[in-house]
């Protein structure tokens, strides 16, 4: 079975960009959550896509949106970018909400540099 | 607003030593996972824990899920340069996401 892709790997970006990330999740899952990871911190979730609708978001702007697509493929824009939105943005796919007993399958990640 | 508190944040051991990680929270927490991850990679999953007082091992890794589902602790003994990563809990109360830890960051020299 394939695992979590994500493109670009990294990216330099100019503040007040707008970004698209993608992501393809694990061959039969269908909920994907994506996370932002600052340097030296712990990720911090920003929402979850379960069969294309959003299904929960954490603390983040509206400016942060994303997309789920039949295929269960995902992306995540970010408008407006700001420097402090420089950071690693996971993806990980799973088979429910909650992860279950399997957890979460993440990706490599995008490293996004705003300057 | 749920917290996962881990500590320590830092730790440089020597290969064979035993060292334990904990994550600690005020929330209860209907299951809780351990990640370890890597530089330039994305989070890999260790083990989930859901019932209260749990103990599961995984080779030379023992991990304890609280009485209470509060807290956890991450046991390695015999440390290896192979451990050396970023350790993280993840806790959820069951509904859509996944609560992560500050993380933990192990060195194990040879």
């Amino acid at each position: 079975e394939t695992g979590v892709t994500q493109s670009p790997t990294h990216l330099i970006k100019t503040r007040g960009q707008q970004v698209t990330l993608r992501c393809s999740s694990q061959s039969g899952h269908n909920t994907v959550s994506w996370y932002q990871q600052a340097l030296g911190q712990g990720p911090q979730f920003i929402f979850q896509y379960y069969r294309e609708e959003e299904n929960g978001r954490g603390n983040f702007p509206p400016r942060f949106s994303g997309l789920q697509f039949p295929n269960y493929s995902s992306e995540l824009n970010v408008n407006a970018l700001e420097l402090d939105d420089s950071a690693l943005y996971l993806c990980a796919s799973s088979l429910q909400s909650t992860g279950g007993e399997h957890g979460y399958t993440f990706g490599s990640g995008t490293r996004l540099t705003v300057v | 607003t749920q917290l996962l508190e881990q500590s320590p944040q830092f730790l440089s051991i020597q290969e064979g030593e035993n060292l334990t990680v904990y994550c600690n929270s005020s929330s209860v927490f209907s299951s809780l996972q351990w990640y370890r991850q890597e530089p330039g990679e994305g989070p890999v999953l260790l083990v989930t824990v859901v019932t209260g007082g749990e103990v599961k091992k995984l080779k030379r890794l023992t991990f304890q899920f609280g009485d209470a589902r509060k807290d956890s602790s991450l046991h390695i003994t015999a440390a290896q340069p192979g451990d050396t990563g970023l350790y993280l809990c993840a806790g959820t109360s069951g509904t859509y996401k996944y609560i992560f830890g500050t993380g933990t960051r192990l060195k194990v020299l040879a």
